[in-house]
């Protein structure tokens, strides 16, 4: 069973307008964290947000919040004001803590956001 | 001031050679990954490495074998390529709190081609 499950493979959006990137997770280790990076055509991996488990609060970081709902284990990330420079690949991700301290990123497949202006 | 840095950016070689990818973090952290992207932007973890322990993911053929050098770098060396191991690799590197909020910094990838 997929443990990060991102129902989205593209996305159109208009520039300006608010844009929500689905995620929803599958785990039974009670700390865990929730990873959104940004994958722009030239390649590289950048991180935008984490959210733990154990957050009472959703994050925030600029123009990207996280949409943690722990009861649905669904953690959507929302990019305000989207722009031009938004399009490209996003990746939700996680980490179990029950694993240790060497624990990789386990990640979705990705949604292709494309921006339009 | 790169945090974590890759060489070589693009690595094109033939079937059955050795290759190696370097990755270097000086970020001061403590635990160093490799992962694979697919053709398909899938990206799976291969290795982790913390404090001279090693954990592997199940599913790597042991042509693949990361070494350590010092904290600092995480070295990814392959052994007899085959057509499949084509794809883009990353090193990431992390601090190990022991919580969930270990971020992990990626390098930029280095996209191997086997022919």
């Amino acid at each position: 069973a997929q443990k990060i499950t991102q129902t989205q493979p593209g996305m159109f959006v208009q520039e300006k307008e608010a844009v929500t990137l689905d995620c929803t997770y599958d785990t039974s280790d009670p700390s865990y964290g929730l990873f959104w990076y940004k994958q722009p055509s030239s390649g590289e991996m950048i991180f935008l947000i984490y959210q733990g488990s154990y957050d009472q609060q959703n994050a925030t970081e600029g123009r990207y919040s996280l949409n943690f709902q722990k009861a649905r284990k669904s953690a959507n990330l929302v990019i305000s004001a989207s722009q031009l420079g938004d399009s490209a690949m996003y990746f939700c991700a996680m980490r179990e803590v029950s694993g240790g301290g060497a624990d990789g990123l386990t990640f979705g497949k990705g949604t292709h956001l494309i921006i339009q202006p | 001031d790169t945090a974590v840095s890759q060489t070589p950016k693009y690595l094109v070689t033939q079937m059955g050679n050795d290759k190696s990818i370097k990755c270097e973090q000086n970020l001061g952290h403590d635990t160093m990954y490799w992962y694979k992207q697919d053709s398909k932007k899938f990206l799976k973890i291969m290795f982790s490495y913390n404090n001279k322990e090693l954990i592997i993911n199940e599913t790597v053929p042991n042509r693949f074998s990361p070494k350590s050098p010092d904290k600092a770098h995480l070295n990814l060396h392959i052994n007899s390529l085959e057509l499949g191991d084509s794809a883009v690799y990353f090193c990431a590197s992390s601090l190990s709190t022991g919580t969930s909020a270990d971020t992990q910094y990626f390098g930029p990838g280095t996209r191997l081609t086997v022919l």
